[in-house]
């Protein structure tokens, strides 16, 4: 049974540059998380979708967006690009939020603003 | 953004000893919990996970206890090999919102 795929793995972008980053859930998963992670923040929420609606959103800039696509594929947008968005972008998926199972990360996207 | 933003602390064991990684949670809402481990480079690999309604759960070499009444989770590695050096972090879900919130973690490194 395949993970949760991310693609690409790695990201080099210049600031003011815009990005999008992919992610493919287990298969029958609905639910996407998307989060970011620093060596100083740790983990940080992003947004959550489920069945191609966002569910929940942490507390990032209007710069960062997402999208799922009636597959279940998740899409994130990062638009003006600042060096500080350099980070580790990990999607999580899950059959349905209120399942106490299978909260399943990928291995990441790990984007350089230079 | 959402997180506990600490410097994280390194646990050092001796390879075959017993390992035990605490976790403090403020959130009586949380109703779920559970621990990663993320090895350099990599992605958060779950663990092992446990319901409010439970107060211990064992896996393979693995063990994780809840105190709701202090809020505390901790989880507990038997005969500790080089393998499971990596950062290990506790995840808690609130019921009402399920949103995960995530501890900065804690670095377990193995000395042989």
């Amino acid at each position: 049974k395949a993970g949760v795929t991310q693609t690409p793995r790695y990201l080099i972008k210049t600031r003011g540059q815009q990005v999008t980053l992919s992610c493919s859930p287990i298969s029958g998963h609905r639910s996407v998380s998307w989060y970011q992670q620093t060596p100083g923040q740790g983990l940080q929420f992003l947004f959550e979708y489920f069945s191609e609606t966002q569910r929940n959103k942490g507390n990032f800039p209007g710069r960062f967006s997402g999208r799922q696509f009636s597959n279940s594929r998740s899409e994130m947008n990062v638009s003006t690009l600042e060096l500080g968005d350099s980070a580790l972008y990990l999607c999580a998926s899950s059959w349905n939020r209120d399942i106490n199972y299978g909260y399943t990360f990928g291995s990441g996207t790990r984007l350089t603003v230079v | 953004g959402e997180s506990v933003g600490l410097h994280l602390p390194t646990l050092s064991v001796q390879e075959g000893d017993n390992s035990i990684i605490n976790c403090a949670y403020s959130n009586s809402a949380s109703d779920y919990f559970i621990w990663y481990k993320q090895e350099s480079g990599k992605g958060p690999q779950f663990i092992i996970d446990i319901r409010s309604n439970m107060d211990k759960r064992q896996g393979q070499r693995v063990t994780v206890l809840l105190n709701k009444t202090v809020k505390h989770l901790s989880l507990q590695i038997a005969a500790t090999q080089p393998g499971d050096s990596a950062v290990y972090f506790c995840a808690e879900r609130d019921s009402g919102t399920y949103k995960y919130i995530f501890g900065t973690g804690t670095r377990l490194k193995v000395l042989a």
